[in-house]
């Protein structure tokens, strides 16, 4: 069964610890992207990858790393020095950008929540 | 102005009626368009892909893209109750250093009502 899987669905944790979210996709999907959605607001990207061993900073990257060891594996880390960590994280791969293919898979997301 | 704009809405519709939802886009060389439907605390889906100007369907859903005038819209019909739902927009702009990403618009919310 082809997909995105992304663990655990619901996360809490304490203010000032890191915590690392999983992303897997089994797509065989050159391209991973984490995504960043507060209420009654529209996709932010964090960091995007085109290939192993290869990541970009997205649009809001502060507080966040990532790493991309394997190509069906794109965990993102956030961590103490994010500011309000507290929203849905979404993750999504794509097949061949370099070669034109833009659409976008998402998986059921992870929400965060830092108290 | 927005890299990619569309109305909050809500956009309430009778059910059996029509639903237009607008998306307006500033980069004048962006190639590839999509349409992604979330449900409340859900993922995005990607239910429409569109490329070229003019019109694409797929079942209940199509698609219209007019470049020159730099706007895509998603048409729905027949709308039913389980259409309610925010849709996104999504825009790879290539001429604005876009790459290999896509941009997205903050989403129209649409209530198909009984």
């Amino acid at each position: 069964d082809g997909g995105i899987t992304q663990s655990p669905k619901y996360l809490f944790r304490k203010e000032g610890q890191n915590v690392t979210l999983s992303c897997e996709q089994n797509l065989n999907h050159d391209a991973m992207y984490w995504y960043r959605q507060d209420p009654g607001q529209g996709l932010r990207l964090i960091y995007y990858s085109q290939i192993v061993n290869d990541f970009q900073k997205g649009d809001i990257a502060e507080g966040y790393s990532v790493s991309r060891e394997k190509k069906e594996s794109f965990p993102l880390t956030v961590t103490s020095a994010q500011k309000n960590p507290t929203a849905f994280y979404l993750c999504a791969s794509s097949s061949s950008p370099f070669l034109g293919s833009y659409e976008q898979y998402f998986g059921p997301g992870t929400r965060l929540t830092v108290t | 102005q927005k890299e990619v704009e569309q109305n909050s809405g809500p956009l309430s519709v009778p059910e059996g009626a029509i639903a237009s939802l607008n998306c307006t886009y500033s980069d004048r060389v962006s190639q590839s368009f999509f349409w992604y439907r979330q449900y409340s605390g859900k993922s995005p889906e990607l239910i429409m892909s569109i490329y070229s100007n003019g019109d694409k369907e797929d079942g209940r859903f199509t698609a219209q893209l007019n470049k020159a005038s730099q706007y895509v819209s998603l048409l729905i019909r027949d709308s039913q109750p389980s259409d309610s739902a925010t849709y996104l927009c999504a825009v790879n702009l290539m001429g604005t250093g876009g790459g290999n990403k896509l941009t997205f618009g903050t989403g129209t919310q649409l209530k198909v009502e009984l």
